[in-house]
């Protein structure tokens, strides 16, 4: 079956500082993955999504860059943080085929201080 | 683009019947899927609707409208436990990526005894 990590679960970080989210996908190949950022009482805000290794798609200008250097890998960066990037940080798989599912990794409650 | 709009809040009774309505506009419809979100954790699938018609899982159904660009989830014989924010998300093939999500911002339902 297939599996999704996410971590850290929690993480404080001070203004400024760098940042990187890992997540991993087990039991399946070549996933579509995605990184979404949910601020408080608020829907999920899609912010980069990868159909392959080294193929990634930002929405939104930000303050954030993703990787994806292996086919299960994702990696979410900052080189500073801003206090606005506080949120929870969600990544997700979704199947090759249209009526699949995406699945949610634990999530990341990132504290920007 | 896309727009999917649900209400912010709801209230219901333990044992009683809830519907949660979805409405959205998007171009290239591709499949309307169905979250429970619980507090400080990751959304979890609840269902999938790609054709007009009802879709039945448990005390859970998932209608859709493809015409009226509208869906509602049916809780029945509500728990406390279904105390959860329920989010709809659209798959549109013309959103940049054949395998992206869009979410509203979620439902909150709160179950009272």
């Amino acid at each position: 079956s297939q599996t999704i990590h996410q971590w850290p679960a929690t993480l404080v970080q001070p203004v400024g500082s760098p940042l990187s989210l890992e997540c991993t996908v087990e039991g399946t190949s070549n996933p579509n993955l995605y990184w979404y950022r949910q601020a408080a009482g608020r829907g999920l805000q899609l912010l980069f999504y990868s159909v392959g290794i080294g193929q990634i798609s930002s929405e939104v200008p930000q303050n954030l860059s993703a990787s994806r250097p292996q086919d299960r890998q994702f990696i979410l960066s900052s080189k500073k943080l801003l206090l606005s990037d506080s949120g929870f940080y969600l990544c997700a798989w979704s199947g090759g085929t249209d009526n699949t599912e995406a699945f949610f990794g634990q999530g990341t409650r990132l504290t920007v201080v | 683009g896309q727009n999917i709009d649900q209400p912010t809040e709801m209230t219901a009774t333990e044992g009683a019947i809830v519907q949660i309505n979805c409405t959205y506009q998007t171009s290239g419809f591709n499949g309307l899927f169905w979250y429970q979100q619980h507090a400080g954790e990751a959304p979890t699938f609840l269902s999938y609707n790609v054709l007009d018609g009802l879709e039945e899982k448990g005390r859970f159904s998932s209608f859709l409208s493809r015409s009226k660009g509208y869906s509602y989830l049916l809780l029945k014989e509500l728990q406390m436990k279904d105390s959860a924010s329920y989010l709809c998300a659209v798959r549109d093939l013309l959103a940049g990526s054949a395998r992206q999500l869009t979410f509203g911002s979620g439902t909150q339902l709160t179950v009272l005894p």
